[in-house]
């Protein structure tokens, strides 16, 4: 079972819209968590980053929150646009950095 | 400027040829790591390597294989025993783990068997 699961594996919204994406994780001892956006056909870019001790982090219409009892993280997508259409991967960072397969966004119009 | 580069950026191949994807890095990162990407799918990890001269299977690592002789280099060979090899191949680096964990990827690579 992978360390990292994120939900859902796809989301489709319109334009204009909020989404939640979910990130739960077993990876311990934890150090940190990444969020990543990757354009169709294009590697993946770093979002936001956040230690155990950051429970919030936002980089514009992004907002990612971290509850590290719980082990779960969310990244929330505020007045989605066409151009938010893209996998958002989470990163979780311990003994070894593990991936999430990642969520499939599709913002439309 | 550092960074992560994999070639080429598209990759044709025929049935039954081996080929091999390039990754590197001048992060000076110990770990890296290979993930396959298939249409409206996550990644899946195929191999990777927190040391020189030292990798590990992943998920998916069956028709694939790997070395690791240079810490800057951890090339991906797609062998004709890997049954569904049109993907897309992204490469990963990172410093294994505690805090350093920022993982930088590759632009990636797109195989396609004709």
């Amino acid at each position: 079972k992978n360390q990292v699961e994120q939900s859902p594996q796809s989301l489709i919204i319109l334009e204009g819209k909020n989404c939640t994406l979910q990130c739960n994780y077993t990876v311990s001892p934890f150090s940190n968590l990444r969020w990543y956006k990757q354009d169709t056909g294009r590697g993946p870019v770093s979002l936001t980053i956040m230690t155990f001790s950051e429970n919030t982090k936002s980089n514009g219409r992004y907002t990612a929150t971290l509850d590290a009892d719980t082990k779960q993280s969310s990244l929330h997508i505020t007045a989605s646009q066409l151009s938010d259409s893209a996998s958002y991967i989470c990163v979780v960072g311990g003994p070894r950095v593990r991936f999430g397969a990642g969520t499939r966004l599709t913002v439309k119009p | 400027d550092g960074g992560i580069t994999q070639s080429p950026k598209y990759l044709f191949r025929k049935e039954g040829q081996n080929v091999t994807l390039s990754c590197e890095q001048n992060l000076n990162h110990d770990a890296m790591y290979w993930y396959r990407q298939d249409p409206g799918q996550g990644l899946r990890l195929i191999y990777y390597s927190q040391i020189v001269n030292d990798f590990q299977k992943g998920d998916i690592a069956e028709g694939y294989s790997v070395s690791r002789e240079k810490k800057e280099s951890f090339p991906l060979t797609v062998t004709s025993a890997q049954k569904n090899p049109t993907a897309f191949y992204l490469c990963a680096s990172s410093f294994p783990g505690g805090d350093y964990t920022e993982a930088f990827f590759g632009q990636g690579t797109r195989l396609t068997v004709v």
